[in-house]
C-alpha cells in the first residue's frame, strides 16, 4: 500500500522568505504527483502537478521530482501572507489507476 | 471551474442510525471519491468509482458503502454511524486526461454523537 509522507509537519516563515516542503512517497511505479492548498475551513485546491523527472516553475511556485529517491517537493520564492495554508502533498499510479494518496500535510503559516 | 456539490454541509448523527452523504458534479468527470479529514491524517480515501454503476475500495472502507447511480451523483453511506465517524468529509470528481486534477466540494462535517 502506498505510504506518501511530508515535512515538516508545520512552518513558520517571514514574508519574502523561500518555504520549502518536502513529500516522500513509497511505490517507485508512481506516476502522478500534485500538491494541494488548503485555506482554514475551505476545500483543498490543486496547486500544481508534474510527471516526469525535473522541475517544473509557475510563478512564485516550483516543483522538483526526483523519482529514484522516491521524493518531490514545492518551493515557494517570496512567501505571501496568503500562502498560510495547509499544504498536502498527493501521489497517484497514474493511467488506470487514479486513486490519489495523500501525505498528513505540512501547515505554513508566513507573518508579515 | 468544476463544481462539485455537497449535502448537507453540517450533519449530526445519533450512535446506530444511517446517514448518507450525497456529492453531485456538473464536470461530466469520470472518476469520483469520497475523502475523511482528521487532524493528524491529511486526507484519506474511503471509496471511489470510475464511473456509473462502479464502486472501489479506497484505504479505510470499513464502516462505509458507497453508490455511484449515475455520472453525476456519489454517495457515501454510513449504516451503523460510529463515534469514531466523526469528521469532515469531502466529495470530489477528477478528469482522466492531462493532469487528472481533483476538485474537492466545500465539505460535510459530521458529528455522531
Amino acid at each position: 500500500q502506498q505510504k506518501v509522507q511530508q515535512s515538516p509537519e508545520s512552518l513558520i516563515v517571514p514574508e519574502g522568505a523561500m518555504t520549502s516542503l518536502n513529500c516522500t512517497f513509497s511505490d517507485s511505479a508512481s506516476q502522478y504527483f500534485a500538491w494541494y492548498r488548503q485555506h482554514s475551513g475551505k476545500a483543498p485546491k490543486a496547486l500544481m502537478s508534474i510527471f516526469s523527472n525535473g522541475e517544473k516553475e509557475e510563478g512564485r511556485f516550483t516543483i522538483h521530482l526526483n523519482k529514484a529517491s522516491l521524493h518531490f517537493s514545492l518551493h515557494i520564492r517570496d512567501s505571501q501572507p496568503s500562502d498560510s495554508a495547509l499544504y498536502l502533498c498527493a501521489v497517484s499510479m497514474g493511467t488506470g489507476n487514479y486513486k490519489y494518496v495523500f501525505g498528513a500535510g505540512t501547515r505554513l503559516k508566513v507573518i508579515a | 471551474e468544476a463544481a462539485v456539490t455537497q449535502s448537507p454541509r453540517n450533519k449530526v448523527a445519533v450512535t446506530g442510525g444511517k446517514v448518507t452523504l450525497s456529492c453531485n458534479q456538473t464536470n461530466n468527470h469520470n472518476n469520483m471519491y469520497w475523502y475523511r479529514q482528521d487532524t493528524g491524517h491529511g486526507l484519506r480515501l474511503i471509496h471511489y468509482s470510475y464511473g456509473a454503476g462502479s464502486t472501489e475500495k479506497g484505504d479505510i472502507p470499513d464502516g462505509y458503502k458507497a453508490s455511484r447511480p449515475s455520472q453525476e451523483n456519489f454517495s457515501l453511506i454510513l449504516e451503523l454511524a460510529t463515534p469514531s465517524q466523526t469528521s469532515v468529509y469531502f466529495c470530489a470528481s477528477g478528469d482522466e486526461g492531462g493532469q487528472n486534477t481533483l476538485y474537492f466540494g466545500a465539505g460535510t462535517r459530521l458529528s455522531v454523537l
